[in-house]
């Protein structure tokens, strides 16, 4: 079956960056673009990005521009979120969803920003 | 960007009534629309894409329809295990955008 495990929950200072996982199976990993949402605690979702695991190609909501980066290592079937220049509006809940229908989900990886 | 309206904000619904959820968007998404489900404590779950077409494993109970602006996600039979919040979400333009959720209770 499908899977996305996701790397465990953080906490960082402000300021600093963060480096989420995403580790795929039960699939071909270079045949379904990877996107990732957060949600913060109470609130709704909120889309941040997509990344097509086979060329490398990422895009990112306007909001995120300049602060995300999203990689890949085809050889591990695993997608990287990386978010840099951490506040405190950054502590959520990171989730990496397959393809654009948002398929399947990854547990979600909680990130917390405190100084 | 699309804006993704959803109505109401929360549904109150009796166990084997019909629950209908609304979805709006600002701009035509074709048919390039998905409804999730998510419970306290876990990730939301797939449950219709391309506006009407059940995920895996998802009862036929939960149905969608629309396409355009307007769309609808319908529960036939309410199920306590239905308590949820509900989003929709369009993948037609980017950025990708979501309603902010409807969330379902059992009276």
């Amino acid at each position: 079956q499908i899977q996305l495990v996701q790397s465990g929950a953080e906490v960082k200072k402000p300021g600093a960056s963060v480096k989420v996982s995403c580790r795929a199976s039960g699939y071909t990993f270079t045949s379904s673009d990877i996107n990732w949402v957060r949600q913060a605690t109470g609130q709704g979702l909120e889309w941040m990005g997509w990344m097509n695991p086979n060329s490398g190609d990422a895009g990112f909501a306007p909001k995120f521009q300049g602060r995300v980066t999203m990689t890949r290592d085809t050889s591990l079937n695993t997608a990287y979120l990386e978010l840099t220049d951490l506040t405190s509006d950054d502590t959520a809940i990171y989730y990496c969803a397959r393809a654009s229908q948002l398929m399947n989900w990854g547990q979600g990886s909680l990130v917390s920003v405190s100084s | 960007e699309i804006v993704m309206t959803q109505s109401p904000a929360t549904l109150s619904v009796s166990p084997g009534e019909r629950a209908t959820l609304s979805c709006r968007a600002s701009q035509s998404v074709s048919s390039n629309l998905g409804w999730y489900q998510q419970k306290p404590g876990q990730a939301p779950r797939l449950l219709i894409y391309g506006a009407a077409t059940r995920a895996t494993g998802i009862p036929d109970r939960f149905s969608g329809s629309g396409s355009g602006t307007e769309f609808t996600l319908t529960i036939s039979r309410l199920e306590a295990e239905d308590s949820a919040v509900y989003y929709c979400q369009q993948y037609k333009n980017w950025p990708r955008t979501f309603g902010q959720g409807t969330k379902v209770e059992i009276k």
